[in-house]
């Protein structure tokens, strides 16, 4: 079963700076799915960004990047000028490609790093 | 369009009763999954129907089960209530066309439960 890991349960970043959230994964599987979610106070999950594992290139949304490993089964999210808003609870999740795998399309999430930004 | 929308939003219940709990994917979404949130557990995947058909089950008892429509609607059940069932309980939708595991799973906001 692939287990998804976010070492850092809080993390903290002013206004306009830049912040790296960590996610490491394990599989034994080769096609996959990488995602960050963020689920705001009101709850409510929102894809931040997705990462092909058989894409080399690093996904980009826009202030939202991603430094993906995949020898090293690393997924880290980079937030650049972080604003008020970015502040929630950001998941890390894992997503087989294949339907008849084990986990079949379910998505695998870590436990969260609540990030909090201040003025 | 309309997003994931889920009902009720709260929900306060007592021990051995059964819920129910209801899911409409947005507009033309033929998958819907459910996931549990805990504080301890974190977000833990319960099943996923496609179609009508359960696609996939997580590692939960036979108390938690599930179904689909033909419209895409989505119910999910949980007989015998336990104290330890108090979660917010998220639905997810997601077009599930030729892109498959690639699509992005919109949430909706959940239905928290209080099991007394």
């Amino acid at each position: 079963a692939q287990t998804v890991t976010q070492s850092q349960p809080e993390m903290s970043v002013q206004e306009a700076e830049t912040v790296t959230l960590s996610c490491t994964y394990d599989t034994s599987e080769s096609d996959y799915y990488l995602f960050w979610y963020k689920q705001p106070p009101s709850r409510q999950m929102i894809l931040v960004i997705r990462q092909e594992a058989y894409k080399q290139q690093n996904a980009t949304e826009n202030r939202f990047s991603v430094n993906f490993q995949k020898a090293a089964k690393s997924f880290s999210l980079k937030i650049s000028d972080s604003q008020l808003g970015d502040a929630a609870m950001y998941f890390c999740a894992y997503r087989s490609a294949w339907t008849n795998s084990n986990s079949g399309y379910a998505l695998n999430f870590g436990k969260g790093t609540s990030l909090l930004v201040t003025p | 369009k309309a997003g994931v929308t889920q009902t009720p939003r709260y929900l306060i219940k007592t021990r051995g009763q059964q819920v129910t709990l209801s899911c409409s994917p947005i507009s033309g979404h033929r998958s819907v999954s459910w996931y549990q949130q805990t504080p301890g557990q974190g977000l833990q995947f319960l099943f996923e129907y496609f179609s009508e058909t359960q696609r996939n089950k997580g590692n939960f008892p036979g108390r938690f089960s599930g179904r689909q429509f033909s419209n895409s609607r989505s119910e999910m059940n949980v007989s015998t209530l336990e104290l330890g069932d108090s979660a917010l309980y998220l639905c997810a939708s997601s077009l599930e066309g030729t892109s498959g595991a690639k699509e992005t799973q919109y949430f909706g906001p959940g239905t928290r439960l209080l099991v007394l």
